[in-house]
């Protein structure tokens, strides 16, 4: 069964630091995995795709890097803001499938 | 502006009562997908349609239809209302291949009494 997670869960630190969220997958035979950001009573916005074919994709502060070999992505977030404080998810799309499957996400507090 | 509409935003049902979730995308994506997510919860996938009149159930089909008429849009009903239809639901469009990103509604939060 095609499975996503996410840990931790939950993760509250101090203005910034540097810190990263997990996500693994089962199967390697991924087409993409995608970084998502949600906050409270909103919609996702995307924040990095990741193609089968690269190891790592960045945007400003932010770094997501792949390892299909043993089922993991990691999101990198560098010198962490309050404005950071939201709900981080991953989805993965596979080879032999058309659709998203979304890890339960991990709730990112930054404390001023 | 470009991106997926989703009408209402918010519903409060009565149980067994029927209604339809309108989304509606301008950005010619061949790929839409229904989502809902419960409190805490990741997002589970009702139903998907890769392009005009092929519809596809997800994880979680039961008590719910799709229809897809035009490629813009791909709208939800939600059939005898239950309360374990209580959720947020989001609409998400994406192109087929390559760097198909995935681009959602604002979604519309539905209350069954």
């Amino acid at each position: 069964k095609q499975e996503v997670t996410q840990i931790p869960a939950a993760l509250s630190v101090p203005e910034g630091e540097n810190l990263v969220l997990n996500c693994s997958f089962t199967d390697s035979a991924i087409y993409n995995l995608q970084w998502f950001r949600q906050d409270p009573g909103k919609g996702l916005t995307s924040l990095l795709l990741i193609q089968s074919s690269q190891r790592e994709q960045t945007s400003g502060r932010l770094n997501a890097s792949l390892d299909k070999s043993s089922g993991r992505s990691t999101l990198y977030i560098a010198a962490s803001q309050p404005g950071d404080s939201a709900t981080y998810l991953c989805a993965v799309r596979w080879n032999y499938g058309q659709n998203f499957v979304f890890g339960p996400g991990t709730r990112l507090s930054v404390l001023p | 502006n470009a991106g997926v509409t989703q009408t209402p935003k918010f519903r409060i049902l009565k149980i067994g009562q029927s209604m339809t979730l309108q989304c509606a995308q301008d950005m010619n994506h061949n790929y839409m997908y229904w989502y809902r997510q419960d409190p805490g919860m990741g997002l589970k996938l009702i139903y998907y349609s890769v392009g005009a009149g092929i519809t596809d159930k997800g994880e979680v089909p039961n008590g719910y239809n799709v229809s897809r008429s035009t490629t813009e849009d791909f709208p939800l009903r939600l059939e005898l209302a239950a309360p374990s239809q209580t959720s947020v639901y989001f609409c998400a469009s994406s192109y087929p291949s390559g760097a198909n990103v995935l681009t959602f509604g604002a979604g519309s939060r539905l209350t069954v009494l």
